[in-house]
């Protein structure tokens, strides 16, 4: 199964401020998922980022408050925007390989403060 | 309803007993299904995969999948203390073949699992 990078592990940001998280996977992939695990939560869908073409944001995420980038197979990019405590979460980002499941980065742990 | 349901738990085991893990989804035309298991602080970490009704079964792990019933299960047997985690269940419209990670998962809310010494 593929294997992500995703950095930075953990972060500390003022409310305003933005926080752009990486991730990088070894192999081409068509669709890259990003995801949201607020604390004793689990995940919730942001986005799914299509190269090439704007992401699909689900209900309650919008591009201005989550800028994503998929500028070529391997790499993606979100953004969190304008941060306010309650975007205190793990950030994750994931891709699909047919019969070998979903697989997950290790993971963005935002504090806002 | 909420799309995918578990029992948050927490469900807890002796050690070397069968743990029994449940998840109901609302979706008729979900066509595959996920058991990840999230160790505290970590991301989580694909267990288990089922496609068709019937039993799956990879080493103390066994896949349960009744789509008539809507319904998905992991059991597993001769529970260990490292088991103790936080079991999600993530289902998918898609068939994973023909899907090839293009359609997204809807996770459950998870059970989290206490296996006891």
């Amino acid at each position: 199964s593929a294997v992500i990078s995703q950095k930075p592990s953990r972060d500390i940001c003022q409310r305003g401020t933005s926080l752009t998280i990486q991730c990088q996977v070894d192999s081409q992939v068509t669709m890259m998922f990003w995801y949201r695990q607020q604390p004793g939560q689990s995940l919730t869908l942001i986005a799914t980022a299509n190269q090439g073409s704007e992401a699909t944001y689900e209900s309650g995420f919008v591009i201005d408050k989550f800028p994503i980038s998929r500028p070529n197979l391997t790499f993606s990019t979100l953004t969190v925007s304008n941060l306010s405590p309650e975007d205190s979460s793990i950030y994750l980002c994931s891709v699909g390989q047919g019969d070998s499941g979903y697989t997950f980065g290790s993971g963005t742990r935002l504090t806002v403060v | 309803q909420k799309e995918v349901e578990q029992n948050s738990g927490p469900l807890s085991v002796p050690e070397g007993a069968i743990a029994s893990l449940n998840c109901t989804y609302s979706d008729r035309v979900s066509q595959s299904f996920f058991w990840y298991r999230q160790y505290s602080g970590k991301s989580p970490e694909l267990i288990m995969s089922i496609y068709s009704n019937g039993d799956k079964e990879d080493g103390r792990f066994t896949a349960q999948l009744n789509k008539a019933s809507q319904y998905v299960s992991l059991l597993i047997r001769d529970s260990q203390p490292s088991d103790s985690a936080t079991y999600l269940c993530a289902v998918n419209r898609g068939p994973a073949i023909l899907t090839g990670g293009g359609n997204k998962l809807t996770f459950g809310t998870g059970t989290q699992l206490k296996v006891e010494l």
